[in-house]
């Protein structure tokens, strides 16, 4: 296994573009999670599956955004109308169910930049 | 509400010398406490953890102290080492629920 993988590793986009993030998490894995993280920030919770089923999404979670994990395998991060304030790295990370006390594996992340 | 904090974003130590990264937080729920260490351009890769049954977990360089009263916990690397120059994220966990990590600090071991 090549641990969990985030295509593409960047994105530019023009704001009002719909943009659309991968996530190929650790097969063996059945939770899947995806956090945004800015400049001088800690990595800040956006959702997370279940296989399927996506269990809590965060306030940080705007209409604008959606994500599906459609056959509890790889993701996708769907964000439309982009704005400026979207540009942030996107991580994806994977996890047992039962995560602790070795926690997360996180993929290298997209880094998205709205112009 | 900031449940995490790490109220120093940036430490600089001498190669070979002790690095103290301190974390605090505010939930009480907490019942393991996780380190993450981030190189640029690289996902947060886990450190270390410490449950909240227990007051200290070591791994080689690393210890990680909890002080539950005082809601406190400490990452001390030593010796510390030029490759342990990163950005180290506390992240907490209460049950199931998904980490919350802290701002982190940006940690420079200068040889």
């Amino acid at each position: 296994d090549t641990g969990v993988s985030q295509n593409p590793r960047h994105k530019i986009t023009k704001r009002g573009q719909n943009v659309t993030f991968r996530c190929d998490p650790i097969s063996e894995h059945n939770r899947l999670y995806w956090y945004r993280q800015t400049l001088g920030q800690g990595p800040e919770f956006l959702t997370y599956f279940q296989n399927e089923a996506q269990l809590e999404k965060s306030r940080l979670l705007s209409d604008r955004f959606s994500a599906e994990r459609p056959k509890g395998s790889f993701s996708t991060l769907e964000i439309q109308r982009t704005e400026q304030g979207d540009s942030a790295m996107y991580l994806c990370a994977s996890s047992y169910e039962r995560g602790p006390p070795y926690g997360y594996t996180f993929g290298s992340g997209t880094r998205l930049t709205v112009v | 509400d900031q449940q995490v904090k790490q109220n120093s974003p940036s430490l600089s130590v001498q190669e070979g010398r002790i690095s103290i990264l301190n974390c605090d937080y505010t939930n009480s729920m907490f019942d393991y406490f996780l380190w993450y260490k981030k190189y640029p351009a690289e996902g947060p890769t886990f450190l270390i953890s410490i449950s909240s049954i227990k007051d200290k977990n070591e791994d080689g360089r690393f210890t990680v102290f909890l002080n539950k009263s005082a809601k406190h916990l400490s990452l001390h690397i030593v010796p510390s080492q030029p490759g342990d120059s990163a950005v180290y994220f506390c992240a907490p966990n209460s049950g199931n629920t998904p980490l919350v990590f802290g701002k982190g600090t940006r940690l420079s071991v200068i040889a």
